[in-house]
């Protein structure tokens, strides 16, 4: 199975300022064929249900703020949040679908410092 | 509104059995790849099972194969996950999920999950 590997376990950013989750998937998520990195984000809020937030490794789903972005490839991927707002407090995961079992990271709680 | 449901809360002795249920609407169905997610108390999430549009393929993790059998009845638009041989870290929110048309890609629609909990 593909471990998906997430730091910090929590992070605390200010209002404003740019907050950095990284994943790191045992064995690149790479499809050579169509230089797709098979990988997603997901933003959790409390008492509500996953969002996807970006496939892919980095296009955006359709109506979240272009304040989060993915970048990465391989097996090494960040999601960064450009100027953090108090609305973005949740827990976020990667996922990865290029094998079977999918699997997800442990998941970075984002607090407000 | 495009909207997956599941079916409300359950309480079930150790060993035994339940079929989850998650209801359809917005959407073509039939056209998607399905998923079962779930998430035990204050834990992160877990990929449990999905099927093919059709039905002809299931894929399961280890930690439920020969326990759980995921299907679905695109007539009634509508996925299942029969759950048996319960154990105590079968405990969870279990949410039910679309993936892709093409292929299971990510999951872009979710529903607001079902509790499960196993105790005596």
């Amino acid at each position: 199975d593909f471990v998906m590997t997430q730091s910090p376990d929590s992070l605390a950013v200010s209002l404003g300022e740019r907050a950095t989750i990284n994943c790191q998937s045992s064995q690149s998520v790479l499809y050579s064929s169509n230089n797709k990195n098979y990988l997603a984000w997901y933003q959790q809020k409390p008492g509500q249900p996953p969002k996807l937030l970006i496939y892919w490794a980095s296009t955006r789903e359709s109506g979240v703020p272009d304040r989060f972005s993915g970048s990465g490839s391989g097996t090494d991927f960040t999601l960064t949040i450009s100027s953090l707002q108090a609305e973005d407090v949740a827990v976020y995961y990667c996922q990865q679908y290029y094998n079977t079992p999918r699997t997800f990271g442990q998941g970075t709680k984002l607090e407000i410092k | 509104e495009v909207q997956l449901v599941e079916s409300g809360e359950h309480l079930v002795q150790p060993g035994g059995s339940l079929r989850l249920s998650c209801s359809a609407s917005g959407f073509i169905f039939s056209s998607y790849w399905m998923t079962w997610v779930r998430q035990a108390p204050g834990k992160g999430l877990e990929w449990v099972a999905n099927i093919k549009q059709d039905g002809s393929e299931t894929y399961y993790v280890d930690s439920v194969k020969g326990r759980f059998t995921i299907s679905r009845d695109n007539t009634k638009n509508s996925l299942y996950l029969r759950v048996s041989s319960l154990r105590a870290d079968d405990t969870a929110v279990y949410y039910c999920a679309r993936g892709g048309a093409d292929w299971d890609w990510y999951l872009d629609l979710w529903g607001r999950g079902t509790l499960v909990t196993v105790s005596s």
